[in-house]
């Protein structure tokens, strides 16, 4: 069974200040990881995704992704009250097309 | 416009009741996904498809018909409603080039 593990929320954080979402996943071989955001009631919007190891950066969004660990995160910087949502960390398998994806990890960012 | 729709939004039906919702791309990817997703669950994947005419069973499969005679095209049918599947239903495609998945606005399912 492959997992991935999402650090537990709800997190939540003053406006302005960094939050940072943590991703643990199982399956060794996994070469492509997304990070997706969902508001209540919609649905799950991709805002970064991140292939090898290192930082990947969009706006004040950074994913980072440790092979060797296992690991992958989001760092967001200069939190908005407008990144409150659930944050979804997926995995795509080694072979074939499907995503596992975390329980999520619900963000509160306190104007 | 381009994307992905799903329909209807929102369904209620009663249990034994067949229900057929749909999904329409317009980027012509290759796959296809249908999830749920409940509290306490996250997103499941039901089934999914590679191509027209080619699909398989995801994680949560029982209870569900697929098909997908068109590659835009990937409907999802509950032949006999149980109140079990009272849920919000999504739908995603990808393409096989960064194997990004984009989702559907979803359809939330009331089975009474």
């Amino acid at each position: 069974q492959k997992e991935v593990e999402q650090n537990s929320g709800p997190l939540s954080v003053p406006e302005g200040a960094i939050a940072s979402l943590n991703c643990t996943y199982s399956d060794r071989g996994s070469q492509s990881f997304f990070w997706y955001r969902q508001y209540s009631g919609k649905s799950p919007e991709l805002i970064m995704s991140i292939y090898s190891n290192g930082d990947k950066e969009d706006g004040r969004f950074t994913a980072q992704l440790n092979k060797a660990s296992q690991y992958v995160s989001l760092l967001i910087r200069d939190s908005q009250p407008s990144d409150s949502a659930t944050y979804l960390c997926a995995v795509k398998e080694t072979s074939g097309s499907r995503l596992t994806f975390g329980e999520g990890t619900q963000l509160t960012v306190n104007p | 416009d381009a994307g992905i729709t799903q329909s209807p939004r929102y369904k209620i039906t009663e249990t034994g009741r067949q229900v057929t919702l749909m999904c329409h791309q317009t980027w012509s990817h290759s796959y296809m996904f249908w999830y749920r997703q409940d509290l306490g669950h996250g997103l499941r994947l039901i089934y999914y498809s590679a191509a027209a005419d080619i699909t398989d069973k995801g994680e949560v499969p029982d209870g569900y018909v697929v098909s997908r005679s068109k590659t835009e095209n990937f409907p999802l049918t509950l032949e006999s409603a149980t109140r079990s599947q009272t849920s919000v239903y999504f739908c995603a495609s990808m393409g096989t080039v960064n194997y990004e998945q984009y989702f559907g606005p979803g359809t939330r399912l009331t089975v009474t």
